[in-house]
């Protein structure tokens, strides 16, 4: 595709319920991140993949969070027994090269999942 | 903790006039600084970048002016046009740690009166 697909769209779910989001990157880029948006505030870090290996988890806020990207191309994030601050917008973005060549790789986002919990 | 902040969260142009968005960082040692667009129910859109070692970087009619002094990052939207309104967030990033995770301010929403 022409740029990076996120589904759902839209995604409500009870307290409580499992959800899974998913992020189609850019074809062929190795680096994707995950960031959640809260409404009124910019994203903020989740987690952070190069290929397959998961080099930073820092910002998932609970061990309820889980991401993977076992093939190193689609990733998951899965949050387990949702919670009302759970509610924002998912966003994934890829980059094309690996970090670690001491120059900026462009990071090309997706339109996001927009997760609410009842 | 360190962070990227922005100085005013609303702003109004006429189009066809000139808009300045400014913000301040805490991180001294970012080395990126990126300045994104955010329309409504899409992604951030990359508009321009500037590294630690610049002061000013000019793009299509778009500007980007950092003083490590004071800390301070702005963009300049020249001949603002109705496609501008949108949110626009500065966000800056270390790649030189081993991580290009962007930690971003909370945004200005610019409003282009037509």
């Amino acid at each position: 595709g022409a740029g990076v697909s996120q589904s759902p769209r839209y995604k409500v779910a009870k307290r409580g319920q499992d959800v899974a989001l998913r992020c189609d990157p850019i074809s062929g880029h190795v680096s994707l991140f995950w960031y959640q948006q809260a409404l009124g505030q910019g994203p903020e870090f989740l987690t952070y993949f190069q290929n397959e290996a998961q080099l930073d988890k820092s910002g998932l806020p609970s061990d309820r969070f889980f991401a993977e990207r076992p093939e190193g191309s689609v990733s998951t994030l899965k949050i387990q027994r949702t919670q009302q601050e759970d509610s924002a917008v998912y966003l994934c973005a890829s980059s094309l090269y690996e970090v670690g060549l001491s120059s900026y790789n462009e990071q090309f986002f997706g339109p996001g999942t927009r997760l609410t919990v009842l | 903790g360190e962070s990227v902040g922005l100085h005013l969260p609303t702003l109004s142009v006429q189009e066809g006039d000139n808009s300045i968005i400014n913000c301040a960082y805490s991180n001294s040692a970012s080395d990126y600084f990126i300045w994104y667009k955010q329309e409504s129910g899409k992604g951030p859109q990359f508009i321009i970048d500037i590294r630690s070692n610049m002061d000013k970087r000019q793009g299509q009619r778009v500007t980007v002016l950092l003083n490590k002094t004071v800390k301070h990052l702005s963009l300049q939207i020249a001949a603002t046009q109705p496609g501008d309104s949108a949110v626009y967030f500065c966000a800056e990033t270390n790649p030189n740690f081993g991580n290009e995770k962007l930690t971003f301010g909370t945004g200005t929403r610019l409003t282009i009166i037509p």
